[in-house]
C-alpha cells in the first residue's frame, strides 16, 4: 500500500515568519508530486506539479523542492502572512497504481497570526 | 475559463436511504473526472474516475458507484447509504494525463445518521 506521510500535521506561525514542511512518499516507481492549498470554505487549489529530481517550483512566497530518490518534497513559505493560513496537501503519482490515482497525504494545516 | 460545479454543499442523510450527487464541467471538452472522498482524519481518498463518457473506473470497493452519462457530467451514487459513508465529498477534473493538476469543485459534506 502506497503511503504519503506530511509533517507536522499542524503549525501555527507568526506573521512574518518564514516557516517549511515536508512530504514523503513512495521513491520507487515515482511519476510526479502534487501540492495543493486548501482554505477553509473554498476548493483545493493547485500550487505546483513537480516531476524531475530536483525540481524546484515557485510562486510568489512559496516554493518547493523534490527529491525523488529519497522520497520527500519541501514546501517553503516566505514571510508568512495571514492569507497563508490554510492546509497544505501534498499528493504522490507512482506508476503501477491506476491512472488516476494520486495518493494524498493528510496535509499541514498551516495558521498564520497577524 | 472552466468552471466545476458540484451540489449539493451539505447533505443529511438516513442509513439505508439513496444517494446522489452531481458534478459539472464547464469550458473544457473530454476532461478525466474524479470522485474523491475525505473522512474524519483521512487523507483525500479516490473513489472514481472517469476519462470517457461510460467509463468509470472504480479505486476502492463499497456500496457507491458513479456514472458518467455526459462528457461533462459526473454522478455519484448509492442505493443504500451506510454509516461509513459519511464524509467531505469532492469532484475534480483535469485535463490529459494523469500528472497534470487537478481542478476540485466545493464539495459536499455528507453526514449519514
Amino acid at each position: 500500500i502506497l503511503n504519503v506521510e506530511q509533517s507536522p500535521q499542524s503549525l501555527h506561525v507568526q506573521e512574518g515568519d518564514s516557516t517549511n514542511f515536508t512530504c514523503s512518499f513512495p521513491s520507487s516507481n515515482f511519476y510526479a508530486l502534487h501540492w495543493y492549498r486548501w482554505e477553509t470554505a473554498k476548493s483545493p487549489e493547485a500550487l505546483f506539479v513537480m516531476t524531475l529530481n530536483g525540481d524546484e517550483k515557485k510562486k510568489g512566497r512559496i516554493s518547493a523542492t523534490l527529491n525523488t530518490k529519497e522520497g520527500y518534497s519541501y514546501l517553503y513559505i516566505k514571510g508568512s502572512q495571514p492569507e497563508d493560513s490554510a492546509t497544505y496537501l501534498c499528493a504522490s503519482l507512482n506508476y503501477g497504481g491506476s491512472q488516476g490515482n494520486l495518493i494524498f497525504g493528510k496535509g499541514t494545516k498551516l495558521s498564520v497570526k497577524p | 475559463s472552466q468552471t466545476i460545479h458540484q451540489w449539493p454543499a451539505t447533505l443529511v442523510q438516513p442509513v439505508g436511504s439513496p444517494l446522489s450527487l452531481e458534478c459539472t464541467v464547464e469550458g473544457t471538452s473530454n476532461p478525466n473526472l474524479y470522485w474523491y472522498r475525505q473522512a474524519a482524519g483521512r487523507g483525500l481518498q479516490l473513489l472514481f474516475y472517469s476519462v470517457g463518457i461510460g467509463q468509470i473506473s472504480s479505486e476502492v470497493p463499497q456500496n457507491l458507484s458513479a456514472s458518467r452519462p455526459q462528457d461533462r457530467q459526473f454522478i455519484l451514487s448509492s442505493k443504500k447509504l451506510l454509516l461509513s459513508d459519511s464524509g467531505f465529498y469532492l469532484c475534480a477534473w483535469s485535463i490529459g494525463a494523469s500528472y497534470e493538476k487537478l481542478f476540485f469543485g466545493s464539495g459536499t459534506q455528507l453526514s449519514v445518521l
